[in-house]
């Protein structure tokens, strides 16, 4: 079955530690997207990428990167910048108007 | 700019009621625009969607029609279960990628 897999579901991060989010899609989707979201709270984009090897920065890049060496692959790094990372974290990837496709989130927790 | 404007939750029904939820959205050009509900700790589903005015999106009684004349979207189902209950969000798209803009969310709790 076609879809998008996030990995892990459930991430702990120690304070000033990278943590890298894996999303991977089998939909052949040109756009990916990543998503925060905080309890109670909409969704705020941080990157997406339309295309391989390039990615623009969402509404909240700031202590996040990403990379796009492969059309499947739009792995999120959750950096030590990143001051308050605690929150559920979402993908997703379109190829047109017609609507984007998720996947199941990635819940982070700093310990 | 762009954005998208819903009804803030919690919106609380009994079983068989009717739901409305409104949506409302300000775009230069004419954007895609969807529904998407979230079950607790999950992703977001896609529930239906519309691309152009005067649309009727409609999934597991739910309906939303495209209004450019109001700028709205409004989600409705005419007798709400249980199992309705979660944070529905209403969307757009004015790129041709299909990046989405949401709006805040609403949550529903239907009880028995």
């Amino acid at each position: 079955d076609g879809g998008i897999t996030q990995s892990p579901k459930y991430l702990f991060r120690k304070e000033g530690q990278n943590v890298t989010l894996s999303c991977e899609q089998n939909l052949n989707h040109d756009a990916m997207y990543w998503y925060r979201q905080d309890p109670g709270q909409g969704l705020r984009l941080i990157y997406y990428s339309q295309i391989v090897n390039d990615f623009q920065k969402g509404d909240i890049a700031e202590g996040y990167s990403v990379s796009r060496e492969k059309k499947e692959s739009f792995p999120l790094t959750v950096t030590s910048a990143q001051k308050n990372p605690t929150a559920f974290y979402l993908c997703a990837s379109s190829i047109n108007e017609g609507g984007a496709f998720f996947g199941q989130g990635t819940r982070l927790t700093v310990v | 700019g762009n954005s998208v404007t819903q009804m803030e939750g919690p919106v609380t029904l009994s079983e068989e009621a009717f739901l409305t939820i409104n949506c409302t959205y300000t775009a230069t050009g004419y954007p895609s625009l969807f529904w998407y509900v979230q079950y607790p700790g999950e992703g977001l589903q896609l529930l239906l969607k519309a691309t152009k005015a005067d649309d009727k999106g409609s999934n597991k009684g739910f309906e939303a029609t495209y209004r450019k004349e109001t700028t709205s979207f409004h989600l409705e189902k005419g007798s709400v279960q249980v199992s309705d209950s979660a944070v529905y969000f209403c969307g757009m798209t004015t790129d041709s990628w299909g990046k989405l803009q949401f709006g805040a969310g609403t949550q529903v709790v239907v009880t028995p």
